[in-house]
């Protein structure tokens, strides 16, 4: 069945670090991979999304490009902010079979970041 | 448009209680959602509902029912609350014709002592 593993958290960083989460995915068919954002309290929020290969999605200065190859979609940005403090969750979604659409979540990474 | 709304935003239940979550969206989805969250282990799916008139378990249905009311409405009844069921549910929808994301409500967070 389908699955997405990412990098375990909490992560850590200061003002205008550099940011990668790792994620990979196991999945049947070519699916869809997604980036959400959860910031305190709040439900989640689409961030960025490719929908195949080599695809790059992009938004407020985060990116993430669909690896099929390495079966990955890493969210990277250059120089995060306090802002950003958020959980980030890597997701796919596949039309295979009966999927109807489901979204398959990893387990999320904690972001802080401090000033 | 408000998007997805969901009620209660708190609720704690005593074993045994039950109580129903409502869900709301106003975007003319056809699909509906509900995942629990908990600690360490991302979403899962409890219910969905593919379209108006149909429900499907999902990861975790046991302990719940739903009701697709309606295109806008999608509920989340448990029946016996246990205090496994402590959790934050989140119900989704999305737009079958527009790909695969789904559109988020606040959350409930449920308490069962």
């Amino acid at each position: 069945g389908n699955s997405v593993t990412q990098m375990e958290g909490p992560v850590t960083l200061s003002e205008e670090a550099f940011l990668t989460i790792n994620c990979t995915y196991t999945a049947t068919g070519y699916p869809s991979l997604f980036w959400y954002v959860q910031y305190p309290g709040e439900g989640l929020q689409l961030l960025l999304k490719a929908t195949k290969a080599d695809d790059k999605g992009s938004n407020k200065g985060f990116e993430a490009t669909y690896r099929k190859e390495t079966t990955s979609f890493h969210l990277e940005k250059g120089s995060v902010q306090v802002s950003d403090s958020a959980v980030y969750f890597c997701a796919l979604g596949n039309a295979g079979g009966t999927s109807y659409g489901k979204l398959t979540f990893g387990q999320g990474t904690i972001l802080t970041v401090h000033p | 448009n408000a998007g997805v709304t969901q009620t209660p935003k708190f609720q704690v239940l005593k074993t045994g209680q039950s109580m129903t979550l409502q869900c709301a969206q106003d975007m003319n989805h056809n699909s509906m959602y509900w995942y629990r969250q908990d600690p360490g282990m991302g979403l899962r799916l409890i219910y969905y509902s593919a379209s108006e008139g149909t429900t499907d378990k999902g990861e975790v249905p046991n302990g719940y029912n739903v009701s697709r009311l309606n295109k806008r409405e999608f509920s989340l009844r448990l029946e016996s609350a246990a205090p496994s069921q402590t959790s934050v549910y989140f119900c989704a929808s999305r737009d079958q014709g527009k790909g695969y994301e789904q559109y988020f409500g606040p959350g409930t967070r449920l308490t069962v002592t």
